[in-house]
């Protein structure tokens, strides 16, 4: 199958700092790319849509300047967490779709000192 | 946001034994998908089920599909300790461009 990848898988930062988050479709291209948050023994939330070439799409809740979405290319979209704080420690996906089914990356753990 | 609940919370069964996971979902859908999740890692997919299909299997697993109760069911029989994981279901809505919307998930142990 279509292989995401992220990166970083892992990152620790200081509060009030920005982390950017890589996600890329490695063998197909993707006109749209999804990013979840992840909470310790929670689900996924949806955060947001990124669309290529076009402003992203943000789910109801989440706040748009402080996940800034590019995507800049048809296999790149990048999720930057802008002044991160404690709270904004999660796990964040990011996943594309080919056909009908989506592929998700790997993840990255965020933690916020 | 997210489409459903699904139960139970959390499984606890002794290898060999089946596991039933059930999801419900709360607007119209093209598909429904299942995942896999094991501990802090990335989710593997499992199998999907179109909405005009009733039932899927693949090798141990088995995905039913109640679009009038706006419901479906995981059952993994035959059950192995490396099928531990978190198990999530997913919602792809009509309308939408594949955006998946995920169950509250089920935390399944299996006991050697």
């Amino acid at each position: 199958g279509a292989v995401v990848s992220q990166h970083p898988s892992w990152v620790i930062c200081k509060s009030g700092t920005s982390v950017k988050i890589e996600c890329r479709s490695l063998d197909f291209q993707a006109t749209t790319m999804f990013w979840y948050r992840q909470f310790p023994k929670q689900s996924l939330m949806l955060m947001a849509t990124s669309n290529e070439g076009s402003k992203a799409t943000y789910e109801q809740g989440v706040e748009k300047d402080k996940f800034l979405i590019n995507h800049a290319s048809l296999t790149l979209s990048t999720l930057t967490v802008t002044s991160a704080h404690p709270e904004d420690s999660s796990f964040y996906i990011c996943s594309a779709p080919a056909t009908v089914e989506q592929f998700f990356g790997p993840g990255t753990r965020l933690t916020v000192l | 946001s997210q489409q459903g609940e699904e139960d139970p919370q959390a499984l606890s069964i002794q290898e060999g034994e089946n596991a039933t996971m059930n999801c419900s979902y709360k607007t119209s859908i093209n598909n429904l998908q299942w995942y896999r999740q094991n501990s802090g890692r990335g989710l593997v997919h499992l199998i999907l089920i179109r909405s005009n299909e009733r039932e899927k299997h693949s090798g141990r697993l088995r995905v039913t599909l109640d679009t009038s109760k706006k419901s479906s069911s995981l059952l993994i029989t035959a059950s192995r300790a490396a099928d531990t994981a978190s198990y999530f279901c997913a919602t792809d809505a009509t309308g939408g461009y594949n955006k998946l919307i995920f169950g509250a998930g089920t935390r399944l142990a299996v006991h050697p």
